[in-house]
């Protein structure tokens, strides 16, 4: 069992939107930044967002991130078959000094 | 560009023990943390281990803490993954990715994976 909690799979339309969950308690995700990160079968993972919100150079203003309480949320407007792929998201767990991933969600494009 | 390069991958028996390479170019290796994540075969991403810039502190996950050993050679520019006592449940894809820090810290560039595969 990760430490985050995702959704397993989320799916939608090309055009949609959708919004993709990450759950987590007081010792990471609450007080510690959260990163999301994009995995395409059989290659590295990529970062998508940063700092909760932020988006490294490159990323297209369609993914955005954000962050209430102890859960963190990634969107992704305008859906491309491109986009199918697996998230995943991660922040520092305080009380375990370690890194701690969410266990993905995968995002299909109908 | 930053380029993170693993090496050292392959098949071994459960006991055995592995040492991973990750070769850093096109930043400042000195002045990063740099993390070891794997991912076994099918499964999520699991972070294994961190070191700071300097060398000076470690944090690893409680599933490698006491068998695994990161460290890093500045001068070489080079990251390692000392893996003592391995078991099957160890088979996995081990990525080496840079930490960057802003407002927090995390992991930005990934290396493509070296895969490890314990087996008898």
């Amino acid at each position: 069992q990760s430490v985050l909690t995702q959704p397993p799979s989320v799916s939608a339309a090309p055009g949609q939107k959708v919004t993709m969950s990450c759950s987590g308690t007081s010792s990471n995700i609450e007080h510690n930044y959260v990163s999301w990160y994009q995995q395409f079968p059989g290659t590295a993972p990529k970062l998508l967002i940063y700092d909760n919100n932020k988006r490294p150079s490159g990323i297209p203003d369609r993914f955005s991130g954000s962050k209430s309480g102890t859960s963190a949320t990634l969107g992704i407007t305008g859906l491309q078959t491109g986009d199918e792929a697996d998230y995943y998201c991660g922040t520092w767990d305080t009380s375990r000094s370690a890194w701690v991933f969410g266990g993905g969600t995968k995002l299909t494009v109908l | 560009q930053v380029q993170l390069v693993e090496s050292g991958g392959g098949v071994v028996q459960p006991g055995r023990s592995l040492r991973l390479s990750c070769a850093a170019s096109g930043f400042t290796f000195n002045s990063n943390g740099m993390y070891w994540v794997r991912q076994a075969p099918g499964k999520g991403l699991e972070w294994v281990a961190l070191i700071w810039y300097d060398g000076s502190n470690e944090y690893y996950a409680d599933s490698v803490r006491g068998r695994f050993t990161i460290s890093r050679d500045n001068s070489k520019n080079t990251l390692y993954l000392q893996m003592n006592s391995l078991r099957v449940e160890d088979t996995a894809v081990y990525y080496c990715a840079r930490e960057k820090g802003d407002s927090g810290y995390y992991p930005d560039y990934w290396g493509q994976g070296t895969l490890v595969t314990v087996s008898s």
